[in-house]
């Protein structure tokens, strides 16, 4: 079965400094896929990153990057110069295909505040 | 524009009835999803489909039923057998084929129990 795991319930941070949100997973799968996604308080979950199990780099898109350790089973999101509007919710995600299907489990997720 | 649309925004059911959450995609995906998330919680899948008139059972399906008769139409419902049905629910879409890995979200459905 797979878990992710999001042992931080919220941060705070001031603007324009970097933050690091933790994320482990654990699957016995050999091929999978971690996400993030950012859910603000109108309720939207919104893609931010993706990492596949197999690329040899981590993933960058703009101010977000994530810092993938296979061997440790961790996939720590990394925002960068953060902005008031980054305060909300952030979920960590894992796909794994499954005889064929793929399904997207998520962790329980963490609040980011941004402070001025 | 291509997306996700779920409705209604907002829902009130009276405990015994049905209801059925709609969820409409253009963005011409293979795979859909139902998702229910409660309050300060993360999200939990109800049931996919990755073809038309197909769909599987996700880990919390009991209560819930699902169709896929059109690509484009993954209408769930909430039956009056789910005995907690008030939460949020989101649908997600994704493109099974080529080099699609990102699963997209509608906005979410509010539905409470009255």
């Amino acid at each position: 079965a797979q878990k992710i795991t999001q042992t931080q319930p919220g941060m705070f941070v001031q603007e324009k400094e970097a933050v690091t949100l933790d994320c482990t997973y654990d699957t016995s799968d050999p091929s999978y896929g971690l996400f993030w996604y950012k859910q603000p308080s109108s309720g939207e979950m919104i893609f931010l990153i993706y990492q596949g199990s197999y690329d040899q780099q981590n993933a960058t898109e703009g101010r977000y990057s994530l810092n993938f350790q296979k061997a440790r089973k961790s996939a720590n999101l990394v925002i960068s110069a953060s902005q008031l509007g980054d305060s909300a919710m952030y979920f960590c995600a894992m796909g794994s295909l499954q005889g064929g299907s793929e399904k997207l489990v998520f962790g329980k997720g963490m609040k980011l505040t941004v402070n001025p | 524009d291509g997306g996700i649309t779920q409705s209604p925004k907002y829902l009130f059911r009276k405990e015994g009835q049905n209801v059925t959450l709609s969820c409409e995609q253009n963005l011409n995906h293979d795979a859909m999803y139902w998702y229910r998330q409660d309050p300060g919680q993360g999200l939990r899948l109800i049931y996919y489909s990755q073809i038309v008139n197909d769909f599987q059972k996700g880990d919390i399906a009991e209560g819930y039923s699902v169709s896929r008769e059109k690509k484009e139409s993954f209408p769930l419902t909430v039956t009056s057998a789910q005995k907690n049905p008030t939460a949020f629910y989101l649908c997600a879409s994704k493109k099974t084929t080529g080099s699609g890995n990102t699963i997209y979200f509608g906005e979410g459905s509010w539905l409470t129990v009255v």
